[in-house]
């Protein structure tokens, strides 16, 4: 266990939805992490979050979004959601801003899969 | 942007023979990191590397970061079944505003 969270564990919608992960980092870890894997495929590096504000943003979409709240914890939010954003998302955490080689931490992972 | 490699791609081994991962950035590195993902699980921590030529052990496992910093391998001396999964490298640059996962190898270890 790796002391971060992620709700839920399942999703399953249509196209043209939206939907929210949502993320709770260890505790004392300031950075939240987001990937996305698809089938058999690597991990994307979408955006980071340190202490509220964001640090670096990789292959994100448009259509997605994320914040980080007071209490550190993360929420991603995809909309017009299509069935190639059918994939697990994960996230991670670390206790420093990033760069330098930050150890992260991943979260179980959240399945979407949209039909 | 930045280019990060994995060879190879796939690797079946018998348990018992031993496996080596290699990862090639296009770039010079400030320092590596390497995770695994068995099946089903999420990546995992294994190690970091930062100086030139650091070579750096874990029971079976052996890390190497190249005198160039632009090249890292994993060597696992006699493979289990424990092993199987995706071993990934994972670079940033020094400020993180660029963080890049290797598109991983994928071990298999027949019994």
């Amino acid at each position: 266990d790796s002391g971060v969270t992620q709700t839920p564990k399942h999703l399953i919608t249509a196209t043209g939805q939206r939907v929210t992960l949502r993320c709770s980092p260890r505790s004392g870890d300031l950075s939240v992490y987001w990937y996305q894997q698809s089938l058999d495929q690597g991990l994307q590096f979408l955006i980071q979050y340190y202490n509220g504000e964001e640090r670096a943003k990789g292959n994100i979409l448009e259509r997605f979004s994320a914040q980080q709240f007071p209490d550190l914890h993360s929420e991603l939010n995809l909309s017009s959601l299509e069935l190639g954003d059918s994939a697990l998302y994960f996230c991670a955490s670390s206790v420093a801003p990033g760069g330098g080689g930050d150890t992260q931490y991943f979260g179980p992972g959240t399945r979407l899969t949209v039909l | 942007g930045q280019q990060v490699m994995q060879i190879p791609q796939y690797q079946h081994v018998q348990e018992g023979e031993d496996f080596t991962t290699y990862c090639n950035s296009s770039t010079t590195l400030s320092n590596i990191q390497w995770y695994k993902q068995r099946p089903g699980g999420h990546p995992v921590f294994l190690i970091q590397l930062v100086k030139s030529g650091e070579v750096k052990k874990q029971k079976r496992l052996t890390f190497q970061f190249g005198e160039a910093k632009k090249n890292s391998s994993l060597h696992i001396t006699a493979t289990q079944t424990t092993d199987v999964g995706t071993y990934f490298c994972a670079v940033s640059d020094n400020y993180g505003q660029n963080f890049v996962f290797g598109p991983g190898t994928r071990l298999s270890v027949l019994p």
